[in-house]
């Protein structure tokens, strides 16, 4: 089975940095992705990491560690349109084909003036 | 623009009610998901097909069945709607290719069972 955790929720000021962080538990891991939902709307991919390190991506990065199995989502400049719910998602190879995406519970940033 | 496209985005329906949720993708993929997502349980996973005419039970099944006839299509079904079934349901796809091929999802489905 799989174990993903991320933190309930998280505070910060506009303009400030945020790292927003998740540890999982998993077999068979293929990739780890990141994804941003606005109340009332759809999940939206943000990054994604299959080797360990830094994916950068505008304001956006991602750092993956598989032997930690640890993960961060890390934003900049924080604007008030970043006040979402970031969802960590780990991708698993299934062993008759195709992938699964299991997803955290999600963390639910607010930005503060 | 790449599409998956969920019939309905609001649905009231009755306890008891055999209820269908569509879905149809328009990039040939061969994965397909149905999640339910509900406050502080986040997404979780009810059905999945890998292929036309497969799938593969997800971590709720349980009151649910699922059809994948065409590729482009995976339906949702509620034989015997409950009102502990009322929630945000979510179709995506995804490719099977390796790389960063995550989900895209559809705009979701809000059901209520009354």
């Amino acid at each position: 089975g799989q174990n993903i955790d991320q933190p309930t929720e998280m505070t910060a000021t506009e303009g400030a940095i945020v790292q927003i962080n998740c540890t999982y538990q998993t077999s068979g891991f293929n990739g780890l992705f990141w994804y941003q939902q606005h109340a009332g709307e759809a999940p939206t991919f943000l990054s994604y990491n299959v080797l360990d390190g830094l994916e950068e991506k505008g304001r956006f990065s991602s750092f993956l560690s598989r032997s930690k199995g640890y993960s961060y989502l890390l934003l900049k400049e924080l604007q008030m349109k970043d006040s979402a719910s970031y969802l960590c998602a780990v991708r698993d190879r299934l062993t008759g084909g195709g992938n699964k995406l299991t997803f955290g519970t999600g963390t639910q940033l607010k930005v503060e003036l | 623009d790449v599409k998956v496209t969920q019939s309905s985005r609001y649905l009231v329906k009755r306890t008891g009610e055999k209820v269908f949720l569509e879905c149809v993708q328009d990039m040939d993929h061969e994965n397909m998901f149905w999640y339910r997502q509900d406050p502080g349980l986040g997404l979780r996973l009810i059905y999945f097909s890998y292929d036309v005419k497969m799938k593969e039970k997800g971590d709720i099944p349980e009151g649910y069945s699922v059809s994948r006839e065409k590729k482009e299509r995976f339906s949702l079904i509620l034989e015997s709607a409950s009102t502990n079934q009322t929630s945000m349901y979510l179709c995506a796809s995804s490719s099977t290719g390796q790389g960063g091929y995550g989900y895209t999802f559809g705009s979701g489905t809000r059901l209520t069972v009354v």
